[in-house]
């Protein structure tokens, strides 16, 4: 299985801040690769796939990149809804896996 | 508007089984594949299964791959889960998925709300 690894665990952060959250894969995984977000006692959304394409209704603070087996996501500006925890994920081969997440707290 | 609504989570067992379901609503289910996802209490995501458009593509998580079982029914737009030999360690809220296909893969776009499964005895 491919491993997924996310640095870091947690991050405190005001709002306002631009805060960045890396994802390292154990291979080459090209840009199956996406990010969610869960908030508190809510199931996931998906916030960017494919590396760096926003899913509908995403606000462009939101910013993906990388390619091969290292990826960022970027949130510039944070704004209250945005504290929470993002997963990475990768669709390259099966099983996918997802990251042990990134708690972004005030 | 497009929803997934899980539901047959309970208190169960160890041993002892049930079977979840997903209604979906504001889009055919028939045109999507379909996963169920897990997240133990304060644990992260855990994927655990895909079935195809059709039901005859599936593929299944080392850890639930025997015991586990999806189908879907298109005609009443829902998908299940039986859950059998149910462990401790399935303790989870599950999700059900829809999975958006695009040329850089797979990616989930929408998720139910969850249902929680607790195995205990």
């Amino acid at each position: 299985d491919i491993l997924m690894t996310q640095s870091p665990s947690s991050l405190s952060a005001s709002v306002g801040d631009r805060v960045t959250i890396t994802c390292r894969a154990s291979q080459n995984i090209s840009i199956y690769f996406n990010w969610y977000q869960q908030r508190p006692g809510k199931a996931p959304n998906l916030l960017i796939y494919a590396v760096s394409h926003l899913h509908g209704g995403v606000p462009s603070r939101f910013r993906g990149s990388g390619s091969g087996a290292d990826f960022t996501l970027a949130i510039n500006s944070l704004e209250p809804e945005d504290f929470a925890t993002y997963y990475c994920q990768q669709t390259y081969s099966l099983p996918p896996t997802f990251g042990g997440g990134t708690k972004v707290d005030i | 508007q497009v929803r997934l609504v899980e539901s047959g989570g309970g208190l169960v067992k160890p041993g002892g089984s049930l079977r979840l379901s997903c209604a979906a609503s504001g889009f055919p289910l028939g045109d999507f594949y379909m996963t169920w996802i897990r997240q133990a209490p304060g644990k992260g995501l855990e994927w655990l299964s895909y079935i195809g458009r059709s039901g005859t593509t599936i593929y299944y998580a080392d850890s639930v791959k025997g015991r586990f079982v999806v189908s879907r029914d298109n005609a009443k737009n829902s998908l299940y889960l039986q859950m059998n030999s149910l462990r401790a360690d399935d303790t989870a809220v599950y999700y059900c998925a829809r999975d958006q296909v695009v040329t850089a893969g797979d990616s989930y776009d929408v998720w139910g709300q969850g249902t929680v499964v607790i195995v205990s005895s």
